[in-house]
């Protein structure tokens, strides 16, 4: 079973469109973030929500839309999408906002063209 | 400057060297991360030190927190270690979001 599973692996698109990925957690834990490495393979912090809660909110764009059903999910949607949103998006999750060992998930490579 | 400083940025090693990767950094954290990313893709987390050594088979990792330094440590490396080697940082107080070094590009040939 993955612990932190992420859907698509792979996602190219025009630029304009509007797209999400979606991110689940089956390991119970409390908070989830996403992180965007880009071409030169640097990981930033995107968001984090806590209990379905946002509580970590980097300067990205707002085209940028989290959303968190509940603790074990959290999608990102993007709208209007550009030539610099292409990177690779990872999900992860921790067991609450204090910390411990990240889980990680393998990735969505988005490519907009 | 980024907050988290790598060193080196790539490194070519033989099987079986003794490889040391080294992690600075300027802000008070909570806790440090080593994590390992494989040609393939996936980020797979190896240790989270707050003080002191850690060691898991042959990988070491050590923190000194009045230093702000930290060396990831592989002994009788091996091909399979080639990977990405992230330091990251989680800052103290209430913010809580993972700082990244820029990853150190570990080559290990047979």
């Amino acid at each position: 079973d993955t612990a932190v599973s992420q859907t698509p692996k792979y996602l190219v698109t025009q630029m304009g469109n509007d797209k999400s990925i979606k991110c689940e957690q089956n390991l119970g834990h409390d908070t989830m973030y996403w992180y965007k490495q880009d071409s030169k393979k640097f990981l930033k912090i995107m968001f984090s929500y806590n209990n379905k809660e946002l509580i970590i909110n980097e300067t990205v764009p707002n085209r940028f839309s989290p959303k968190s059903p509940d603790k074990a999910h959290l999608n990102l949607h993007i709208n209007s999408l550009e030539l610099g949103d292409s990177a690779v998006y990872f999900c992860a999750s921790t067991k609450n906002q204090m910390g411990g060992g990240y889980t990680f998930g393998s990735g969505t490579r988005l490519t907009v063209v | 400057k980024n907050e988290v400083e790598q060193s080196p940025q790539n490194l070519t090693a033989q099987e079986g060297e003794f490889i040391t990767i080294n992690c600075s950094y300027s802000v008070g954290i909570s806790a440090l991360h080593w994590l390992q990313q494989h040609p393939g893709g996936g980020i797979v987390s190896l240790f989270m030190l707050s003080s002191g050594k850690k060691k898991h088979g042959r990988l070491i990792a050590t923190i000194n927190i009045q230093e702000k330094h930290s060396s990831l440590h592989i002994t009788a490396s091996h091909p399979r270690d080639s990977a990405v080697y992230i330091c990251a940082v989680r800052s103290g107080g209430s913010n809580y979001k993972l700082t990244f070094g820029k990853g150190t590009l570990l080559t290990v040939n047979p």
